[in-house]
């Protein structure tokens, strides 16, 4: 059974600070996927992960993917306000016929000012 | 921009009670999924179509929670009787097919039940 682990499951920032979420998965993948959650929303797709080194950035954002290693990584750069959410990492494996995501328990990011 | 559509948006019932919850995917896609997150928890998937066809309900609870993609568009999915642990927000998700292709989130249905 594939498991997702991400660390830290919450984190408080100050503003303009920098930090990084940890996503450590269990078993083979090649495609990893980042997700933003807002109090009571629905999930926003932020960045997909296909290859090994893989690497990319929007805004303060961040990610990277090492599947060797078998780990993720969204690094914040000079953090806003407008950051605070919940960040969830989703890994895509193999079930059978059919692809399926396991999502990590996610960060709950509070950035102060 | 095409989206997953769902409702109610928010639903209260008594334990005991049965409940439905309605999705509609973006136009085109053959897989839909129904996915149970708990409070404080990343969402889990409870069934997965491709098309009409069921390809994946290996953690929905057969006892009382049933799902249907009748036509292989809109889904629906039922809780008969709801029990206080089954407080959740469910998300319904779609995509173009279930071979590795990016799925989309719907807004999500609130459950509570007291």
């Amino acid at each position: 059974e594939l498991k997702v682990e991400q660390n830290p499951l919450f984190l408080s920032m100050q503003e303009g600070k920098n930090y990084t979420i940890y996503c450590n998965y269990s078993t083979t993948s090649d495609r990893l996927y980042w997700y933003r959650q807002d109090p009571g929303k629905s999930l926003e797709s932020l960045f997909v992960l296909l290859s090994n080194g893989a690497v990319k950035q929007e805004g303060r954002l961040m990610a990277s993917l090492d599947t060797k290693a078998r780990l993720s990584t969204l690094h914040i750069t000079a953090a806003v306000h407008d950051l605070s959410a919940t960040y969830f990492c989703a890994v895509v494996h193999s079930g059978g016929s059919n692809y399926k995501l396991t999502f990590g328990k996610g960060t709950l990011l509070t950035v102060n000012p | 921009e095409a989206e997953v559509a769902q409702s109610p948006r928010y639903k209260i019932t008594e334990k005991s009670q049965a409940v439905a919850f309605w999705c509609d995917p973006i136009s085109g896609h053959a897989t839909l999924y129904w996915y149970r997150q708990i409070l404080g928890q990343g969402p889990e998937l409870l069934v997965q179509f491709q098309d009409e066809s069921v390809v994946d309900d290996s953690q929905l609870p057969k006892d009382r929670f049933s799902a249907e993609r009748l036509k292989g568009v809109d889904s629906t999915l039922k809780i008969q009787p709801a029990e206080l642990g089954d407080s959740a927000m469910y998300l319904c998700a779609s995509s173009l097919g279930h071979f590795s292709y990016e799925q989309y989130f719907g807004p999500g249905t609130r459950l509570t039940v007291t």
